[in-house]
Parts: C-alpha cells; structure tokens; sequence
C-alpha cells in the first residue's frame, strides 16, 4: 500500500505538547519526512529521515517511530506553529513518492 | 544559498498542454545523487507528487499521470521542464519545483520554489 494516513486536525493550547501522527504499510522500511505549511506559503522541512533536524528548525520539532506509525512532536507549542503538517515517503518499492493527507494544527 | 523559481503560464484552457519551467541556483544537475521533483497542491488539499529526473537523466513519474507528464532537463540553463497534457479544471492548483539529493529511501524535498498558481478554465 501506498496511503499515509493523517488526522485532518488537532488543538493545543501555547505551551503545550503536539504530536501529529502518519500512519503507513511502508514504515518502518522507509523513511519519513515531515513539511510544515503556512497559509500562502511552501512548505518547508522540519524533520528528515524519521528524526533529524534541518539546521533552522527549532529544538521543539522532534520525530519519532514506533512499528508503523511515525510522530511528529511540537513540545512547548508556540503560537508560530500553527500551521499544516505533512508527512512525506513513498510506495514500498520507492518508485513513487507520496504525501499524507495533512493535519492542521490550530494553537488556542 | 539554494533558490528554485518556477514560471510558466497562470491561466490554461481545458484540453490545452502546460509547461512549467523550474529555473534554479546554488545546486549543479550534473552532480551525483541530485534531483529536481515537480509536487502539486490544489487549492485546501495536499502536496501530490508529480513526477521527478535526477543528475542521470533518470526520470520518474507519478503512476496515475504518467500518460500525461514529461519531464526534462537542462543543465546548461539550471532548468528543469514539465509539461502536462490535456490539462482539465481538477488540474488547476499552485504547482511548487523543489531540490531532492538521493540521501535517503525515499528522498526528501527541500528546499521548495515559491510555486506558481494555475488555473484550468474556459
């Protein structure tokens, strides 16, 4: 299977923690990628290969896995985090990529 | 510094060809292990990957529009074309070009263009 499967939205209130998860056939034999997006804007990386970190993206984004289920944490959730969440891999032969559905994250 | 920009037309007609180009910086085609990926999103959905060519001129293409996408290089101008057959309304979207590096299984994109909006209308 190729599906990655988000839930469509989520709140949190400033401070505390978010975990958005993806959920997918192809974990844990392929790697997740995850994209934050803001109104008007691309997206951009926040977490690569399951747990790293792009230089520029703040300590608080952190991933994690667990058999076929990948998380992202927010912890200390600021107010410019509100934002789209994405996760990225691709069908279990990596002959095509593939996005997750999003989860919209709104900060009380 | 890593920039890609992507140009082509906003407004196409049904049944009409697109060509997107994706002029970039700060990366070469020519090196190993580099690509360039085209992703669509319409208006309130998702990123759906498109299509993508590597340094190798290796080319790949998304299963359910592969009849319809082509995808080139030109290395000599850091450019990178799509284009799209038959273009319908459900077609329209913001289309984004953005880097990928054969680092990982599967690759990631980063960074992305600003993207360009299109519409498919009559």
């Amino acid at each position: 299977s190729s599906e990655l499967t988000q839930s469509p939205a989520m709140s949190v209130s400033p401070g505390q923690t978010a975990r958005i998860t993806c959920s997918g056939d192809v974990f844990p034999l392929l790697y997740v990628h995850w994209y934050q997006q803001k109104p008007g804007q691309a997206p951009i990386l926040v977490i690569f290969k399951d747990t790293e970190r792009p230089s520029g993206i703040p300590e608080r984004f952190s991933g994690s896995t667990s058999g076929t289920t990948v998380t992202l944490t927010i912890s200390g959730v600021q107010a410019e985090d509100e934002a789209d969440y994405y996760c990225q891999s691709a069908d279990s032969s990596s002959v095509f990529w593939v996005f997750g559905g999003g989860t919209k994250l709104t900060v009380l | 510094q890593i920039t890609l920009k992507e140009s082509g037309p906003t407004l196409v007609r049904p049944t009409q060809t697109l060509t997107l180009t994706c002029t970039f910086s700060g990366f070469s085609l020519r090196t190993n292990g580099v690509g360039v990926g085209w992703i669509r999103q319409p208006p309130g959905k998702a990123p759906e990957w498109l299509a993508l060519i590597y340094w190798s001129d290796d080319k790949r293409y998304s299963p359910s529009l592969q009849t319809r996408l082509t995808i080139s290089q030109d290395t000599s101008r850091n450019q990178v074309v799509l284009t799209m057959t038959n273009m319908d309304p459900v077609d329209s979207g913001t289309y984004y070009c953005a880097l990928s590096t054969m680092a990982a299984r599967p690759d990631w994109f980063d960074p992305w263009g600003h993207g360009i909006l299109v519409t498919v209308s009559s």
